[in-house]
């Protein structure tokens, strides 16, 4: 199994919600990683996990809160979220350590109404 | 911070012709790879260059990682309409360990 599965594929939400975003792997990685993607742009990294535990931060703001439940699954959840939150949530894997072929799951389509 | 850049932001051409986008780091990269991402798609891996100086081919796709370890370039013989996507050079290394900067992006467009 060579997939990375998030679910869900889209989701619209008021800025006073709270949802979660959830990505699973079972190809047995030790490195999983958020990233967000707007239009026309690459992917930014948010956070990285390995080995289960966040390594990287990267300055995102606390209405974004990453788990990592156990090796083989990812959540971020999100609360008071900003119209300009929408975007393409993107999960990826990859071996530990990081830095090796990543792959990405097919996205959260995400609306912040 | 690493920054890369990656040129050209959009190209379009017929198919058959070649196409090449280049990429340029600020810092000496460990290992570069390169991803492709479809309209409506999710990036898909295509590579991972480690070493100075390597050349890797897979089929009409031929990537390059340079001397210095600060550029790479990808191209690609006589273009298929099934070519078109968005390419993303990205860049591990450095202090920033667990951290892939990806370029901008070159967008290819192949008219039939």
């Amino acid at each position: 199994d060579t997939e990375v599965t998030q679910t869900p594929k889209h989701l619209v939400m008021g800025m006073t919600n709270k949802k979660s975003l959830k990505c699973e792997q079972h190809m047995g990685h030790r490195a999983m990683y958020w990233y967000k993607q707007k239009a026309k742009k690459p992917p930014e990294l948010m956070f990285v996990y390995s080995y289960e535990k966040l390594s990287i931060n990267e300055s995102v703001p606390s209405r974004f809160s990453p788990e990592c439940p156990n090796s083989s699954l990812l959540n971020l959840h999100l609360h008071a979220l900003q119209p300009e939150d929408s975007a393409l949530y993107l999960c990826a894997s990859s071996q530990a350590p990081p830095n090796t072929e990543a792959f990405f799951g097919q996205g959260t389509r995400l609306t912040v109404v | 911070g690493q920054q890369v850049m990656q040129i050209p932001q959009y190209q379009h051409v017929q198919e058959g012709e070649d196409f090449t986008t280049y990429c340029n780091s600020s810092t000496t990269l460990s290992n570069i790879q390169w991803y492709k991402q479809r309209p409506g798609g999710h990036p898909v891996f295509l590579i991972q260059l480690v070493k100075s100086g390597e050349v890797k081919k897979q089929k009409r796709l031929t990537f390059q990682f340079g001397e210095a370890k600060k550029n790479s370039s990808l191209h690609i013989t006589a273009t298929q309409t099934t070519d078109v996507g968005t390419y993303f050079c990205a860049g591990a290394g450095g202090t920033s360990y667990g951290k892939l900067t990806f370029g901008q992006g070159t967008i290819l467009t192949v008219h039939p």
